[in-house]
C-alpha cells in the first residue's frame, strides 16, 4: 500500500537560515511525487512535482526537491528561508496511469520561521 | 479568474443537519475530487469524479454523497451530520494523473 512519512512533525528555523523538510514514500511503482504548502486558513499550492526524468526539481518561491530512489525520499530544500514561508508543509505520491491518479498525504510538517 | 472555487467558505450547524457544499473549477479539467482535513490536519481522499464518473470512493459513510453534474461541478451532500463530521472539506481538480489544484476549503463546525 502507498504511504508517505514526514518526520519532522515542526521545525523551527532561523530567517536567512537553509531548510530541509524530511519525506519518505512507500510505494510499488515508479511514483509521482508532489510537495504542497498551506498558509494559515488557506488552500494548498503546488510548489513543485516529479513525474519522472530530471531527479532535482525546481518549483516555485525558490524551493527545490530531489527524488532519491535508493532512499525512497522526496527531500523539499530552499537555501534561504523567508518570514513568509512560514506554513504547513505536505508530501504526497499519486498514483500513475493505471490506477486512480489519487494523492496520499503526509501527516504535514509544520515550519516556524524565528525572526 | 478562481481556478477552484467552494461555498460556503464557513458553514456551521447542528447534528442531525443536512448541509451540502459546492466546487467548481474552471481550469478545464477533467477529474475532481474531495478531500478531509481534520483537526490534527490529515488530509484523506473521499472521491474523485471523472469526466462525471466516480473513480475513486474510499471508505466513507454513505451519509456522504457526491454529486457531479458536469465536469466543471462537484458537489458533496452530507446527510444527517455528526460531531466527527467536523473538519476543512478541500475540492480539487486536475487533469488526471497530473498535479491536483486545491481549491480554499470549507470549514464545516457540527454543533
Amino acid at each position: 500500500a502507498q504511504s508517505v512519512t514526514q518526520p519532522d512533525i515542526h521545525i523551527t528555523v532561523s530567517e536567512g537560515a537553509s531548510l530541509e523538510l524530511r519525506c519518505n514514500y512507500s510505494y510499488g511503482a515508479t511514483p509521482y511525487l508532489f510537495w504542497y504548502v498551506q498558509s494559515p486558513g488557506q488552500g494548498l499550492q503546488l510548489l513543485l512535482k516529479y513525474f519522472s526524468g530530471d531527479t532535482l526539481v525546481q518549483g516555485i518561491k525558490g524551493f527545490e526537491a530531489e527524488f532519491k530512489r535508493s532512499q525512497s525520499s522526496f527531500n523539499l530544500r530552499k537555501p534561504s528561508v523567508h518570514w513568509s514561508d512560514a506554513a504547513e508543509y505536505f508530501c504526497a505520491v499519486g498514483a500513475g496511469s493505471g490506477n486512480t491518479g489519487k494523492l496520499i498525504f503526509g501527516q504535514g510538517t509544520t515550519l516556524q520561521v524565528k525572526p | 479568474d478562481t481556478a477552484v472555487s467552494q461555498t460556503p467558505k464557513y458553514l456551521v450547524t447542528q447534528m442531525g443537519n443536512d448541509k451540502s457544499i459546492k466546487c467548481e473549477q474552471n481550469l478545464g479539467h477533467d477529474t475532481m475530487y474531495w478531500y478531509k482535513q481534520d483537526s490534527k490536519k490529515f488530509l484523506k481522499i473521499m472521491f474523485s469524479y471523472n469526466n462525471k464518473e466516480l473513480i475513486i470512493n474510499e471508505t466513507v459513510p454513505n451519509r456522504f454523497s457526491p454529486k457531479s453534474p458536469d465536469k466543471a461541478h462537484l458537489n458533496l451532500h452530507i446527510n444527517s451530520l455528526e460531531l466527527g463530521d467536523s473538519a476543512v472539506y478541500f475540492c480539487a481538480s486536475s487533469l488526471i494523473y497530473n498535479e491536483q489544484f486545491f481549491g480554499p476549503g470549507t470549514r464545516l463546525t457540527v454543533l
